[in-house]
């Protein structure tokens, strides 16, 4: 069984230029997740999609970020225009469902870095 | 505000010893804990899922832990080897559906 795929996975850009990230996630999972993971840190929570929905987008800053996932399946997650501190790693995750809490599996992630 | 700390935040030891790393979070109204391993330049990968009924989940020799009531979880690592050298990160699902991460364990084993 495939696990969760990202791409890129590394992506260099100068400040102030978009970027892009994909996901694909594990077949049949219905929750996607977006996290966040700094130098050092625990992943952070960016958004979470149920199928189409985004049920929790408290922590995406919404002035430069942006997500999406047309026909509940691959997700993708937008900065525009990126600063000095997006550099980071940006990690998907998937799971079947989080009604009584199932295990989330995680890509590989994109390692961006802002000049 | 939901907080998880790991202790220690670094650990080395001989190869062959048992180890065991700790857990605390602040809310003990969980779903349920995931630990996982980050190996450097690489995305997670779930070792273990207890959930908020179960005391205990074993796979191979990894044995995890949970006491909610003390909000405190364990994971014990047996016959340590060079290969389980990792970051480990310990992640309850509160109440709100938020997995939420400790900073972690970067544990070495020395050969």
């Amino acid at each position: 069984e495939a696990g969760v795929v990202q791409s890129p996975r590394y992506k260099i850009i100068e400040k102030k230029q978009p970027v892009a990230f994909w996901c694909n996630p594990i077949s049949g999972h219905n929750t996607l997740y977006w996290y966040l993971q700094n130098l050092g840190q625990g992943p952070e929570l960016l958004i979470r999609y149920e199928n189409e929905e985004a049920v929790d987008d408290s922590q995406l800053p919404k002035d430069r970020f942006s997500a999406e996932r047309l026909k509940g399946v691959d997700s993708t997650l937008k900065i525009q225009p990126a600063e000095l501190g997006d550099s980071a790693v940006y990690l998907c995750a998937s799971s079947l469902g989080t009604v009584g809490g199932n295990e989330q599996f995680f890509g590989p992630g994109t390692r961006l870095t802002v000049l | 505000k939901q907080e998880v700390t790991q202790i220690p935040a670094a650990l080395s030891v001989p190869e062959g010893e048992n180890l065991v790393l700790n857990c605390s979070f602040t809310d003990s109204a969980i779903y349920n804990l995931q630990w996982f391993r980050q190996d450097p330049g690489k995305g997670l990968t779930s070792l273990l899922l207890i959930q908020s009924s179960q005391r205990e989940q074993t796979s191979g020799r990894l044995n995890a832990s949970l006491d909610k009531s003390s909000g405190r979880s364990t994971l014990y690592i047996a016959a340590s080897q060079p290969g389980d050298s990792a970051t480990y990160l310990c992640a309850p699902l509160f109440g709100n559906e938020k997995l939420t991460f400790g900073t972690g364990t970067r544990l070495t084993i020395i050969p």
